[in-house]
């Protein structure tokens, strides 16, 4: 069964500093992976997603992925943080679901709150 | 497009009652799933919708409900409310059932059972 393990349930670093959030997951199959970023008040909103083409993955407001396929981790980064990028972010794994059973289902990771420190 | 809509956005019940979310997909989404979001367990599967279909459910109790109907749109029921019900539940949507599409997240209904 799949599963997603986010290093640190907290992260703080100052504005323009580099942003590093930890993703592990533990998957049968080749995964796709997803990470979301959730403001107060809101639903979520996706950032980026790893389907099996390049490994190195851009997304919105800056942000990137790698997938190491080696060290089952997709770590989100930011080469500099800015006041606005403070949320609770969410890595994701979808489960391809049994035998030829299409689904979105997505489990997800306990998240990471990012503070960013003037 | 408009997103994702969910109604109503705050909700407070009493226990043992019975309450209804709305979600209204993306148009031309077809996939309608839900999530319920509390601090101690974090996002979890509810289920999953697709051509007024169920066609995932996740590990609740039968407490817990939803159907689809023909223009996509969505309803979840949960009966004979607990305190532990209370949470955020998300409404997400998709074009098609496949584990590579994008899903779209609405802003939720924050349900408090007193």
């Amino acid at each position: 069964a799949q599963s997603v393990t986010q290093l640190g349930s907290h992260v703080s670093v100052s504005e323009g500093a580099l942003v590093l959030l930890r993703c592990n997951y533990s998957s049968s199959v080749p995964p796709y992976l997803f990470w979301y970023v959730q403001y107060p008040n809101q639903g979520l909103q996706l950032l980026l997603k790893y389907t099996s083409a390049a490994t190195l993955v851009k997304g919105i407001n800056g942000f990137e992925a790698e997938f190491k396929k080696s060290e089952t981790s997709f770590h989100l980064t930011k080469p500099s943080a800015h006041m606005s990028d403070a949320a609770e972010y969410f890595c994701a794994v979808s489960d391809p679901g049994h035998g030829s059973s299409n689904t979105g289902k997505l489990i997800f990771g306990q998240g990471t709150t990012l503070q960013v420190k003037p | 497009k408009a997103g994702v809509t969910q109604t109503p956005r705050y909700l407070i019940k009493t226990r043992g009652q019975q309450v209804t979310l709305s979600c209204s997909p993306i148009s031309g989404h077809r996939s309608v799933s839900w999530y319920q979001q509390t601090p101690g367990q974090g996002l979890q599967f509810l289920f999953e919708y697709f051509s007024e279909t169920q066609r995932n459910k996740g590990n609740f109790p039968g407490r817990f409900s939803g159907r689809q109907f023909s223009n996509s749109r969505s309803e979840m029921n949960v009966s004979t409310l607990e305190l532990g019900d209370s949470a955020l539940y998300l409404c997400a949507s998709s074009l098609m059932l496949s584990a590579t599409d994008t899903q779209y997240f609405g802003p939720g209904t924050r349900l408090t059972v007193l």
